[in-house]
C-alpha cells in the first residue's frame, strides 16, 4: 500500500513472548487504523488514532494488546503474552485525505508457535 | 447478524463472463462503500469506491449501490484468470463515540476458469 510501511513483515513468536508491530505512514496522515485478518477472514477493526489521540479501541481483543502513537506519526502495536489465537495478519491503514478511501500497508504476519 | 454479509463462495466463472459479486450491510446510516481486491499472501487493494445510489463504471468494474436495499454488488467484465482473488466489501461507519470506522466483510472468494 502506497504511503504506509510495516515492520517486521514476518514474525514468528513463542507463546508468551512480547511482540511489537510498527507502522510507519508518510508524513501528513492524521488518521491511522489497526486491522486484524486471520486466515480466511476479513479485516477486523482493532484501534483508530487521529494524530497522537488513540479515539477508539472498542476492537483490541483483550488487555494484552496496546497501540501508541506518541507523537502522532509512527504507530506501534504491542501484543503481551502472545497465544497462539494471536497468529494473524496485522495490517496498518490510512484514509486518503480527500476520498477517505482506506490504504493499506503490506501487514505483518504474526505466528505465534 | 453481522454488519456487513459476503458469501464466502468460491465463485467460479469462465474466462471472459461477468462475475457479480455481492455485499449487503445493517446501518443505514452509512455512507461510503468499498471494494478492494485480496491475492493471496497479499494485503487488500482498493479497486473501487461508492458513494451514491446507482452504478459507477471503471475500465472491467462497475459497483452498484442501492441505499434502500442496504446492498452494493461488484460487477467484472470479461473476467481474467489474473482476477482470480478474494474480493473485500467495506462500509464505512459513524461509531457511537463520534469516530468513524472501516467494517468488511468476510469477502469472497473469485476463480476465473481459463
Amino acid at each position: 500500500g502506497a504511503g504506509v510501511s510495516q515492520s517486521p513483515r514476518y514474525k514468528v513468536a513463542k507463546r508468551g513472548q512480547d511482540v511489537a508491530l510498527r507502522c510507519d505512514p508518510i508524513s501528513g496522515h492524521v488518521s491511522l487504523f489497526w486491522y486484524q485478518q486471520a486466515l480466511g477472514q476479513g479485516p477486523e477493526f482493532l484501534t483508530y488514532f487521529q494524530n497522537e489521540a488513540q479515539l477508539d479501541k472498542s476492537g483490541l481483543p483483550s488487555d494484552r494488546f496496546f497501540a501508541e502513537r506518541p507523537e502522532g506519526s509512527v504507530s506501534t502495536l504491542k501484543i503481551q503474552r502472545t497465544q497462539q489465537e494471536d497468529s494473524a495478519v496485522y495490517l496498518c491503514a490510512t484514509p486518503g485525505v480527500d476520498t477517505g478511501e482506506l490504504f493499506f500497508g503490506e501487514g505483518s504476519r504474526l505466528t505465534v508457535l | 447478524q453481522k454488519e456487513v454479509e459476503q458469501n464466502s463462495g468460491p465463485l467460479s466463472v469462465p474466462e471472459g463472463a461477468i462475475a457479480s459479486l455481492n455485499c449487503t450491510y445493517s446501518d443505514r446510516g452509512s455512507q461510503s462503500f468499498f471494494w478492494y481486491r485480496q491475492y493471496s499472501g497479499k494485503s487488500p487493494e482498493l479497486i473501487m469506491s461508492i458513494y451514491s445510489n446507482g452504478d459507477k463504471e471503471d475500465g472491467r468494474f462497475t459497483a452498484q449501490l442501492n441505499k434502500a436495499s442496504q446492498y452494493v454488488s461488484l460487477l467484472i467484465r470479461d473476467s481474467q484468470p489474473s482476477d482470480s482473488a478474494t474480493y473485500l466489501c467495506a462500509v464505512n461507519i459513524a461509531t457511537t463515540s463520534g469516530t468513524y470506522k472501516y467494517i468488511f466483510g468476510t469477502g469472497t472468494r473469485l476463480k476465473v476458469l481459463a
